[in-house]
């Protein structure tokens, strides 16, 4: 059964850090490209990051592009985000989520962690 | 930025009913979307791609249409567990883009 468990979210102040995890099972990690995807209170659903499944290849949201960083550790089968200079309206669920097939173009996402909440604010 | 337009923002229904949502892409996106089910304080779970390829498990009543800027999901016979906010993507271009949702409520 493919999981996803994602963890590192909390309460921090604008302009702080956070690292959140994924630790996925299930499948063969190395295989897949893998996303976040978040959702703020109330609102939609909006892409954040990608990575490919060997980890050479990154696309970011304009929003997260100098602030966010995505990577993976394929041995751990653990997915990453650093987040760094954190604003208030990244307040929101973050998704860890893995892409449908196993290749790098056309990504949607066919499994999805249960979400870790971030929240900043002072 | 591709964007994408769903509509009805909210739709009323009932048990039995049957329910079309509709997508809008601002450009082109060849069968490149997919539809999303949300349930409140729950992951979105994965139910078409390629515009109308339904996903392993998900049931038949679930169909989706569509190609280029105008796509469709349509639910043939609602029932009581679809009651939920649903979502498209687009994947043919970054940045992916998501719709704003449907709300199917009774």
């Amino acid at each position: 059964e493919v999981q996803l468990l994602e963890s590192g979210g909390g309460l921090v102040q604008p302009g702080g850090s956070l690292r959140l995890s994924c630790v996925a099972s299930g499948f063969t990690f190395m295989n897949y490209a893998m996303g976040w995807v978040r959702q703020a209170p109330g609102k939609g659903l909006e892409w954040v990051s990608v990575i490919s499944g060997p980890g050479g290849s990154t696309n970011d949201a304009d929003f997260a592009k100098g602030r966010f960083t995505i990577s993976r550790d394929n041995i751990k089968d653990i997915l990453y985000l650093e987040m760094n200079n954190l604003r208030a309206e990244d307040t929101a669920v973050y998704y860890c989520a893995k892409d449908h097939t196993n290749s790098w173009y056309y990504i949607a996402f066919d499994m999805w962690g249960h979400g870790t909440m971030v929240t900043v604010s002072s | 930025d591709i964007q994408m337009t769903q509509s009805p923002s909210i739709l009323s229904a009932s048990v039995g009913d049957r329910v079309t949502i509709t997508c809008r892409a601002s450009q082109s996106i060849s069968t490149w979307l997919a539809w999303y089910q949300q349930k409140p304080g729950k992951a979105p779970k994965f139910l078409i791609h390629k515009a109308s390829s339904l996903e392993s498990g998900v049931p038949s009543r679930f169909s989706g249409s569509g190609s280029g800027t105008e796509f469709t999901l349509t639910i043939s016979s609602l029932q009581s567990d679809d009651f939920a906010t649903y979502y498209c993507q687009q994947y043919d271009r970054y940045p992916l883009t998501f719709g704003g949702g449907t709300k199917v409520e009774i």
